[in-house]
């Protein structure tokens, strides 16, 4: 499968707690992003980076990427419930013509008030 | 609201039916990605359009087409439906042919096939 891995499958912490999601994938990119996606809901971009660089920040949002392990992390710190959502990385392959990028299977992120 | 506008929301068909489903891209952007979400098989990229051609295939059945307007405008055919099409069915638009800058996606519609 092309698509990026993310780890855990779920993740359930305390509000103002960090959370850290991980992303794994095996062949190389041009990009990288995340998205989140609340229950039944859109996709939303939170953040791209690009293979050429190792870590960006938004707001509370911290992504780093290692390319030569081939893997991102997402970091969400000071985490509240409205950060409840699953999250998705997205990867495109510089393989495919077509640069479209490929999503993960998601981290299912509850954050309890 | 994201500024891609996806109908119908809900989709409840029986199986052996057609059904189209419609998006309409952020103003301004030119390609239209097409996804499906299952439960068991995340999200699939099905089809991209690119200022009305047909740019790259993903895991589309022969069974789905799609096709883009001069408007921009999308189309997802899907035909001979079968139970496990059912799923939640998005649209994504950006404004280049990469989607380089990101992707927005519509709220997606929910097909169930009974």
């Amino acid at each position: 499968s092309q698509q990026g891995e993310e780890d855990p499958q779920a993740l359930s912490i305390q509000e103002g707690e960090n959370a850290t999601m991980n992303c794994s994938y095996k062949t190389s990119i041009n990009n990288l992003q995340w998205y989140r996606q609340n229950s039944g809901r859109g996709l939303v971009h939170l953040i791209l980076i690009r293979s050429n660089e190792r870590e960006k920040h938004s707001g509370r949002l911290r992504v780093t990427l290692d390319t030569s392990k081939k893997s991102s992390s997402l970091l969400i710190t000071a985490s509240r419930a409205a950060d409840t959502a699953s999250y998705f990385c997205a990867t495109d392959f510089r393989e495919n013509t077509g640069n479209q990028f490929y999503f993960g299977t998601g981290t299912s992120l509850t954050v309890i008030p | 609201d994201s500024g891609v506008t996806q109908t119908p929301k809900h989709l409840i068909t029986a199986t052996g039916q057609r059904v189209t489903l419609r998006c309409s891209p952020r103003s301004g952007d030119l390609s239209v990605y097409w996804y499906q979400q299952s439960l068991d098989q995340g999200l699939q990229f099905l089809i991209q359009y690119y200022n009305g051609e047909e740019r790259a295939k993903g895991n589309i059945l022969e069974r789905f087409s799609a096709q883009q307007f001069p408007d921009l405008h999308s189309e997802l055919n899907l035909s001979s439906l079968e139970l496990g099409d059912s799923a939640l069915y998005f649209c994504a638009s950006s404004v280049d042919r990469v989607g380089v800058y990101g992707y927005t996606f519509g709220s997606g519609t929910r097909l169930t096939v009974v």
